[in-house]
């Protein structure tokens, strides 16, 4: 079953602007997790925000978490061409020892030269 | 390099006929799972394991078989495989949870005629 549903489907922008996607979730989560996949090959990890956590900076990536919302936002400023790819936002729901992960159907993110 | 290693990246086989996807991680992770990607659907996790010889089901493990007797391998077999199962496959690794993501690899495309 689908936990986080990504906003918007797909984004186009330029170069140099900032680019931010959505995510919203249905459960309690342990911790969200973004993702981003260039097309067709494997996804690579960008950032993991707890549940008790608000916000979290890596480079140029700013994740905030509303708990309360059930929601997440991705913000990548000063975007590049090459930050094109599809991006995923993923909850770690489950209880006790179970560390899997539901994830989203992705934006699709196009940063225009 | 640390990596998740799947094989083959390519495969095109028949109705029926049995066929094992290997995937190896050489990071001494404990958690390792296999999820499939289709056009509209995401990213749907089959199975997942979190030790050596504990694995359960995902979101859709019909036809799907996995075993994890060693860390490092958790092979995914389909042992009559039909054109519904045509999709990207992808495994994945984590070491612990709540403090890093997870490594996929790059992904097997299965082709079912």
């Amino acid at each position: 079953s689908q936990q986080g549903e990504e906003d918007p489907q797909a984004l186009s922008i330029q170069e140099g602007e900032n680019a931010t996607m959505n995510c919203s979730y249905k459960t309690s989560i342990n911790n969200l997790q973004w993702y981003r996949q260039n097309s067709g090959r494997g996804l690579v990890h960008l950032i993991l925000i707890r549940s008790n956590e608000r916000e979290k900076h890596s480079g140029r990536l700013r994740v905030t978490l509303d708990t309360s919302k059930k929601s997440s936002s991705l913000l990548i400023t000063a975007s590049r061409a090459a930050d094109t790819a599809s991006y995923f936002c993923a909850t770690d729901a489950g209880g006790g020892s179970n560390y899997k992960l539901t994830f989203g159907k992705g934006t699709l993110l196009t940063v225009n030269p | 390099e640390a990596q998740v290693t799947q094989n083959p990246r390519y495969l095109i086989t028949v109705t029926g006929k049995k066929l094992t996807v290997t995937c190896s991680q050489n990071m001494n992770h404990e958690y390792m799972s296999w999820y499939r990607q289709d056009p509209g659907l995401g990213l749907r996790q089959i199975y997942y394991s979190m030790n050596v010889e504990v694995t359960d089901k995902g979101d859709v493990p019909e036809g799907y078989k996995v075993s994890r007797k060693e860390k490092r391998n958790f092979p995914l077999i389909l042992e009559s495989p039909s054109p519904n199962q045509t999709s990207l496959y992808f495994c994945a690794s984590s070491l612990l949870r709540g403090v890093g993501g997870y490594t996929f690899g790059s992904g097997t495309r299965l082709t079912v005629v």
